[in-house]
């Protein structure tokens, strides 16, 4: 079965500057997607950011990028300028073709800090 | 502007009620989530439906919990009888194959039973 390995409960940042999320993940299948979601405390889940496992070019959205390493199992996601609007809960999720099941990892609260 | 409705928004009640959750997945989709959100438990899949068949409830506490959509525009989680463990924001999400699999989620109905 697949898993979402989430290792930072929390993290913070000034604004204006630049913050990576960790997200690792463990998985049999060769072909997959990647996705970063958002939670802020209005509590709707926003997608960020989806990277398909067999691009091998890191996805960009704005300031949201991701770096993607396969082999590694790793996926994280950069954010350059932080706003005070980027505090929320980040969720990296899985998502698994032989399933169909998206699945979560634990997330992380990013504070942002003026 | 395109998103899923839920409905409610908040529902409390009392132990041993009826619960009716309500969706509207985007126009077009063909695939509707229902997750549910705790704090001990993260997001957990209670069930799915591609083109209106269940495909999968296993995430779904059999006995009191179901699930189903009579239409493409409607899609209900119940609970009968519910019960205090069953406090928790239940998320409804839509997807569509052609769009790399993403979902989308609605705003979710914060449940409390007391």
């Amino acid at each position: 079965a697949q898993t979402v390995t989430q290792s930072q409960p929390e993290m913070s940042v000034q604004e204006a500057e630049t913050v990576t999320l960790s997200c690792t993940y463990d998985t049999s299948e060769s072909d997959y997607y990647l996705f970063w979601y958002k939670q802020p405390p209005s509590r709707q889940m926003i997608l960020v950011i989806r990277q398909e496992a067999y691009k091998q070019q890191n996805a960009t959205e704005n300031r949201f990028s991701v770096n993607f390493q396969k082999a590694a199992k790793s996926f994280s996601l950069k954010i350059s300028d932080s706003q005070l609007g980027d505090a929320a809960m980040y969720f990296c999720a899985y998502f698994s073709y032989n399933t169909d099941k998206l699945i979560f990892g634990t997330g992380t609260r990013l504070q942002v800090f003026p | 502007d395109a998103r899923v409705t839920q409905t409610p928004r908040h529902k409390v009640t009392e132990m041993g009620q009826e619960v009716t959750m309500r969706c509207q997945p985007i126009l077009g989709h063909n695939t509707v989530f229902w997750y549910r959100q705790t704090m001990m438990q993260g997001l957990e899949l209670l069930a799915y439906f591609r083109n209106r068949a269940p495909l999968d409830d296993s995430g779904m506490p059999k006995d009191r919990f179901s699930a189903e959509m009579p239409d493409a525009t409607l899609a209900t989680l119940k609970i009968q009888p519910s019960e205090p463990r069953d406090s928790a924001v239940y998320f409804c999400a839509s997807g569509s194959q052609r769009r790399h699999n993403e979902q989308f989620f609605g705003p979710g109905t914060r449940l409390t039973v007391l």
